[in-house]
């Protein structure tokens, strides 16, 4: 079956400081892959997706890439902020499948 | 701004009691979603509903029915409210893209 499968936290940085969290995932067909992100008190907001092979996708100083060849879409910042600090989901859609499959979450915690 | 709406954001209910997590929507999508979400788990999928009066069951159904009676309202039922249904609930709506809006959650403690 799919599942994904994410670095277990919590993550604690400096600001400034890089950051990557790891997201390997296992899938049957070819999944559209997301990152999700879920700051104190609410719901989760989409960060970014890619929905092919190579693609990058990017927002707010976020990357992930899609690798088919290490069945990966690690999330990277170049330069974190204590703004950042969140509960960050790995997922993925399956083609055909309309339900998203996620990751456990990995808690981003950032100090000044 | 797409609105994904869940009637509670905290509730308390005793064990034994019918309990409705209700959500709306008014983006019009097709698909709409039950999660939960608990510590160390991530989000596990209640149910899926993928048009009006229809739905299907998720990773975690038992426990659970939903009811689709409009395409913008999907409720989540616990039939007899258990401690170890005590969660946070997420209801999320997708469009065609397959990007999915999530609502704020609501927190459910059965005591």
């Amino acid at each position: 079956g799919n599942s994904v499968t994410q670095m277990e936290g919590p993550v604690t940085l400096s600001e400034e400081a890089f950051l990557t969290i790891n997201c390997t995932y296992t899938a049957t067909g070819y999944p559209s892959l997301f990152w999700y992100v879920q700051y104190p008190g609410e719901g989760l907001q989409l960060l970014l997706k890619a929905t092919k092979a190579d693609d990058k996708g990017s927002n707010k100083g976020f990357e992930a890439t899609y690798r088919k060849e290490t069945t990966s879409f690690h999330l990277e910042k170049g330069s974190v902020q204590v703004s950042d600090s969140a509960v960050y989901f790995c997922a993925l859609k399956d083609t055909g499948f309309q339900k998203l499959v996620f990751g456990t979450g990995t808690r981003l915690l950032v100090s000044p | 701004d797409v609105k994904v709406t869940q009637s509670s954001r905290y509730l308390v209910k005793r064990t034994g009691e019918k309990v409705f997590l209700e959500c709306v929507q008014d983006m019009d999508h097709e698909n709409m979603f039950w999660y939960r979400q608990d510590p160390g788990l991530g989000l596990r999928l209640i149910y899926f509903s993928y048009d009006v009066k229809m739905k299907e069951k998720g990773d975690i159904p038992e426990g659970y029915s939903v009811s689709r009676e409009k395409k913008e309202r999907f409720s989540l039922i616990l039939e007899s409210a258990s401690t170890n249904q005590t969660s946070m609930y997420l209801c999320a709506s997708s469009d065609t893209t397959r990007k999915a809006f999530f609502g704020q959650g609501t927190r459910l403690t059965v005591v």
